[in-house]
């Protein structure tokens, strides 16, 4: 069965802090997964996806398909992070691009 | 550009009655998804249409709610007989659907009470 695992519900971290958010897959073939994130009051946006390898507002994150995660680190969290954050994977074939989401992380970082 | 336009953001509706929540796709998309999320729960594929067809509606209730998305105007996803489980936010996106890797753009949602 498909799935996304988020474990922590709640993760609270002091500001400079590293940060970690973790996602755990379950599915058969080549997962393409993504985290969005949505801040207070605002709507789900795209923060990261795992084919481009790329950095946003200080966020990466690596798939590991040995260990079927795909956890979202940051070395020094902000107060501005503090946000709900949703791991989702793409569950669908040729244009569908339906996802299926994790139950999400509401990320609060302290001064 | 304004984006995915879902309305109405809230809606109240008594039980029996009908909910017609609207997604006005980014300019230039042609494919919409809708995702409902239970409270306390993630967020929950529902269906996924093309202009004037449904692709795949494997997450939809097999009664009482129906999508569409005409060839103009907005895609509507429909309740009929609304139920107090049927409360939840209703989240509309959409994507150019090029078979990319991409991501898609999300509407601030429609919050649906029902009393």
């Amino acid at each position: 069965a498909q799935r996304v695992t988020q474990p922590e519900k709640l993760l609270s971290v002091f500001k400079g802090a590293p940060v970690e958010l973790k996602c755990n897959y379950s599915y058969s073939g080549s997962p393409e997964l993504f985290w969005y994130v949505q801040y207070s009051r605002q709507r789900l946006q795209l923060l990261l996806r795992h084919i481009s390898r790329e950095s946003i507002k200080g966020f990466t994150a690596d798939l590991n398909k040995g260990e079927t995660s795909f956890h979202l680190k940051k070395p020094f969290a902000q107060e501005e992070d503090s946000a709900m954050y949703y791991c989702a994977l793409s569950g669908g074939a040729g244009n569908n691009r339906k996802l299926i989401w994790g139950l999400g992380t509401s990320l609060a970082v302290n001064p | 550009n304004a984006g995915v336009m879902q309305n109405p953001r809230h809606l109240v509706r008594r039980r029996g009655q009908e909910a017609r929540l609207r997604c006005s796709p980014m300019k230039g998309h042609s494919h919409v998804y809708w995702y409902r999320q239970l409270p306390e729960e993630g967020l929950k594929f529902m269906v996924y249409l093309q202009k004037e067809n449904i692709i795949d509606e494997s997450g939809m209730p097999k009664e009482r709610f129906s999508a569409e998305f005409p060839k103009e105007g907005p895609s509507i996803l429909r309740i009929q007989q609304v139920v107090r489980g049927d409360s939840a936010a209703y989240f509309c996106a959409s994507s150019p659907g090029n078979g990319a890797n991409y991501g898609y753009t999300f509407g601030s949602g429609t919050r649906l009470t029902v009393v």
